[in-house]
């Protein structure tokens, strides 16, 4: 069963345009919802994270947007460039002393000159 | 990769034969974990560890074993290998859980990766 359903699949851009990833949840217990930037041949790399007790959390060009009523959070890229071409994941997790983190199944984007 | 190697970092191996992975930090942190990512189903969680000779299982423990003798390894282990466990497997560590008001939370930071294929 999955517990965090991520959309779309892969995306495809051009750039200066708005990239919008979403991820949607099951368990109302998650308090910590990540997401991951990863490129070809690395592992991935916390680019942002938020808690639910704010409805949006903003860094550069990345903004989460969070509806905790609808269990639901996306990632917005704004003014895409080339370089932001990756594979995305969103992750939840419930606090506690390991804070196991569950992941959704990625979305690639690609970003078009 | 935040002071995290994963060795080796590429493996071809034969179906029944054993396995063993090694991921190795130098940042001292609690927490270990293994992932396995494939297409379509992201990273899940193998086995994890909260201290030396503390470990669990994860969501897709079956065919996998692991150990922490020191704190800065954590190896995972297949001890008969199986073409369905072909994947890239990523380790993650963390530092201490942070605390923010009520809640706990930590920040999972991942290496490199293997990528194991099983003939």
């Amino acid at each position: 069963q999955q517990q965090v359903k991520q959309s779309p699949q892969s995306l495809i851009v051009q750039k200066g345009g708005i990239s919008i990833i979403n991820c949607a949840y099951e368990n109302t217990a998650f308090d910590y919802f990540p997401w991951y930037q990863q490129f070809p041949g690395k592992g991935p790399a916390l680019l942002i994270a938020i808690r639910p007790d704010v409805s949006e959390k903003k860094e550069g060009r990345f903004t989460i947007s969070f509806n905790k009523s609808a269990k639901q959070f996306s990632l917005h890229i704004m003014d895409s460039q080339p370089g932001d071409s990756a594979t995305y994941f969103c992750a939840a997790s419930k606090s506690g002393a390991t804070n196991k983190l569950i992941f959704g199944t990625g979305t690639l984007l690609a970003v078009q000159p | 990769d935040a002071g995290i190697t994963q060795s080796p970092r590429h493996k071809v191996t034969e179906t029944g034969t054993p396995v063993t992975l090694r991921c190795h930090q130098t940042e001292n942190h609690r927490y270990m974990y293994w992932y396995r990512q494939d297409p379509g189903h992201g990273l899940r969680l193998i086995h994890y560890s909260y201290g030396v000779k503390d470990t669990d299982k994860g969501e897709v423990s079956d065919g996998y074993s692991v150990s922490r003798s020191k704190t800065e390894d954590f190896l995972l282990t297949l001890e008969s290998a199986t073409s369905s466990q072909t994947s890239v497997y990523f380790c993650a560590i963390s530092e201490s859980t942070r605390t923010s008001g009520s809640s706990s939370y930590n920040e999972q930071f991942f290496g490199p990766g293997t990528r194991l294929t099983v003939l």
